[in-house]
């Protein structure tokens, strides 16, 4: 089993209001990616991180942001809830030094913004 | 055009039922080609993965891929309700220094006992 968590694993908050998603491994991972998934799509990837202090947006565009300050976490912060971020949000981590770069995810967040 | 595409199903088959599940993909440059299983309410896990053309088997698993036709499978054989679950495909090239995965939609399958 994967070590990577994930918290809160659901949130259902207001518009508005400023939210936090944790990520944590403990496998000492330096890649690590935030991915958002809604029901019958793919997986979007939103952040990215090489490293700590690099961090790099991904193909969906999102309005969240995220920090890289310490190897194991990687958390996600939007500023302003509002109902179109209510989504499932999956954190992953890989060693990211060879092939096929087996990504290990966490058990997610699913969000609801009212 | 996506560079993934895999239909959402869902899929509903009788428990030891052989089940094929499929992506297409448009990047001649994918190289590895994954299936990862999803379960309610979790994060998606490597269930295996193959590189370039050929085929590979884990138990009752088979996975096959099919880079001219840029078609790949995977077979479940004697299905089990324990096998219900969304699966998905992923696929990442040679020289990504990120270790970028392409994931397709999902194939949402139930074992029925």
């Amino acid at each position: 089993e994967a070590d990577i968590y994930q918290t809160p694993r659901y949130l259902v908050i207001g518009t508005g209001k400023k939210i936090t998603l944790e990520c944590s491994q403990t496998m000492g991972h330096d890649k690590m990616y935030w991915y958002q998934q809604d029901p019958g799509m793919e997986l979007h990837l939103i952040h990215y991180s090489y490293g700590v202090n690099s961090t790099e947006k991904g193909d969906l565009s999102s309005e969240s942001t995220v920090s890289r300050i310490r190897t194991e976490h990687f958390p996600l912060t939007l500023e302003s809830a509002r109902p179109s971020h209510t989504s499932q949000y999956l954190c992953a981590s890989s060693e990211g030094l060879a092939a096929p770069n087996e990504q290990f995810f966490g058990p997610g967040t699913r969000l609801t913004v009212l | 055009q996506k560079e993934v595409e895999q239909d959402p199903g869902p899929l509903s088959v009788p428990e030891g039922a052989i089940v094929s599940l499929n992506c297409t993909y448009s990047n001649s440059a994918f190289q590895y080609f994954m299936w990862y299983r999803q379960y309610s309410r979790k994060g998606p896990e490597l269930l295996m993965y193959t590189y370039s053309s050929g085929n590979k088997e884990d138990g009752r698993f088979t996975a096959q891929v099919d880079k001219s036709s840029k078609y790949i499978s995977l077979f479940i054989r004697d299905s089990q309700p324990s096998d219900s679950a969304t699966y998905l495909c992923a696929m990442s090239d040679r020289g990504s220094t990120l270790g970028r995965l392409y994931f397709g939609r999902g194939t949402q399958l139930t074992v029925w006992p």
